[in-house]
């Protein structure tokens, strides 16, 4: 149980376009989402905490205008990185927590972002 | 906010030796520390956590030790082996806040 999904597992785009990255709970409900980035040999960095039907929230320092954020249901959360740019590539995460437990983060298998 | 410190940034032990790992944090108010495993390119693995009402946990060659007073807390890997090579990261979080804090990893190396 407990099991999170990332789509893509990879994604190369050009500077400029944009990219949409989903984050799914598989056999649970998970109300809070979180984003997450990692450069290389670096840690692992909140971007944003997501609530089903409600907006993020950001965390200092990151654009909310450039790094779109929804969480339509229970089992679904979408990055969506505009306007990218090769400063954007990076390895994100996302985490989910069970709605019935209280602090446990299930992490996803996270995608590895080359902008060119 | 939370800040969490870790050390050492890097670790190489003798297979069979042991490994321990340390994390400070700073707001009395964390309540739930969790370790986590990560391989390259992989996703972060929870490995072990603890409580603020516990001291120590440990599961077979894991523990981990919580000193709620300094505010510290470490990861020991007994008996370690080759597969132990990864990274690991030591987090915080308050359950009211739901945010984790990652420590900045140790890279650990056991030698064959």
């Amino acid at each position: 149980g407990a099991v999170v999904s990332q789509h893509p597992s990879r994604v190369i785009c050009k500077s400029g376009t944009s990219v949409k990255i989903e984050c799914r709970s598989l056999d649970f409900q998970a109300t809070t989402m979180f984003w997450y980035r990692q450069f290389p040999k670096q840690s692992l960095m909140l971007m944003a905490t997501s609530n089903e039907g409600s907006k993020a929230t950001y965390e200092q320092g990151v654009e909310k205008d450039k790094f779109l954020i929804n969480h339509a249901s229970l089992t679904l959360s979408t990055l969506t990185v505009t306007s990218a740019h090769p400063e954007d590539s990076s390895f994100y995460i996302c985490s989910a927590r069970d709605e019935t437990e209280v602090v446990e983060q299930y992490f996803g298998p996270g995608t590895r972002l080359t902008v060119t | 906010g939370e800040n969490v410190e870790q050390h050492p940034s890097t670790l190489s032990v003798q297979e069979g030796d042991s490994a321990v790992i340390k994390c400070t944090y700073s707001d009395s108010a964390s309540n739930y520390f969790p370790w986590y495993k990560q391989e390259l390119g992989k996703r972060p693995q929870l490995i072990i956590d603890i409580r603020s009402n516990v001291g120590e946990k440990k599961d077979q060659r894991i523990a981990v030790t919580l000193n709620k007073t300094a505010k510290h807390f470490s990861l020991h890997i007994t008996e370690t082996q080759p597969e132990d090579s990864a990274v690991y990261f030591c987090a915080a979080n308050n359950w009211e806040n739901e945010k984790l804090t990652f420590g900045t990893g140790t890279r650990l190396t056991i030698i064959p």
